[in-house]
């Protein structure tokens, strides 16, 4: 597709739901990376995918959190268990290294998931 | 630890009033320095990446420009239409994760 598209954009559960968000990338995009971010904050890291192979996940913020992109395209968070903290705006991103001087990663968001936990 | 703070946290400007934002940041070592806009309800969009003290980049009323400890947003006479969070964030040389600042929102009043 044009762009990172992601499902749902709103979702509000009941504290100890279980909750899944859909992260479609921008085709051929190898890296795929999750950030949360809270009303009136920058996104913070959860995790990162090069292809299917989570090579960091050192953002995720309990055993709760889980991510996976088993064929290398569409992620899934999902959230077990989910708490009252775990509101936020969660993003997905995707990029494809295109400068070659240094390699920096320019990410691409989509408009986020915005989950409300009651 | 990778830190990045951003200031102000606000900033309401009138039209055509030229400002600068700041972003100051502490990484182990720089790949790249990155300049996002977030629009309410939508997910930052990508504007510049600096990579080394003295690089400087333009994109229409804005300018970018990078020390070894901050970078500045230059807005020459800014319109309504550039209000927005504007987000700063730091790539560190041996790791693909950013690390964002908490932006600083900008309002341009007609």
């Amino acid at each position: 597709g044009a762009g990172v598209s992601q499902s749902p954009r709103y979702k509000v559960a009941k504290r100890g739901q279980d909750v899944a968000l859909r992260c479609d990338p921008i085709s051929g995009h190898v890296s795929l990376f999750w950030y949360q971010q809270a009303l009136g904050q920058g996104p913070e890291f959860l995790t990162y995918f090069q292809n299917e192979a989570q090579l960091d996940k050192s953002g995720l913020p309990s055993d709760r959190f889980f991510a996976e992109r088993p064929e290398g395209s569409v992620s899934t968070l999902k959230i077990q268990r989910t708490q009252q903290e775990d509101s936020a705006v969660y993003l997905c991103a995707s990029s494809l290294v295109t400068d070659i001087y240094s390699g920096a990663n320019v990410l691409t968001f989509g408009a986020g998931s915005r989950l409300t936990v009651l | 630890e990778d830190q990045v703070t951003q200031s102000p946290e606000a900033l309401r400007l009138q039209e055509g009033e030229s400002s600068s934002l700041n972003c100051s940041y502490t990484v182990s070592g720089l790949r790249g320095l990155f300049w996002y806009r977030q629009d309410p309800g939508k997910g930052p969009e990508f504007l510049f990446t600096l990579y080394s003290a003295g690089e400087e980049k333009e994109k229409e009323r804005l300018k970018a420009t990078l020390t070894k400890k901050e970078s500045f947003l230059h807005i020459t006479a800014p319109k309504p239409e550039d209000s927005a969070t504007y987000l700063c964030a730091v790539n560190p040389f041996g790791n693909e994760k950013l690390t964002f600042g908490t932006g600083t929102r900008l309002t341009i009043i007609p």
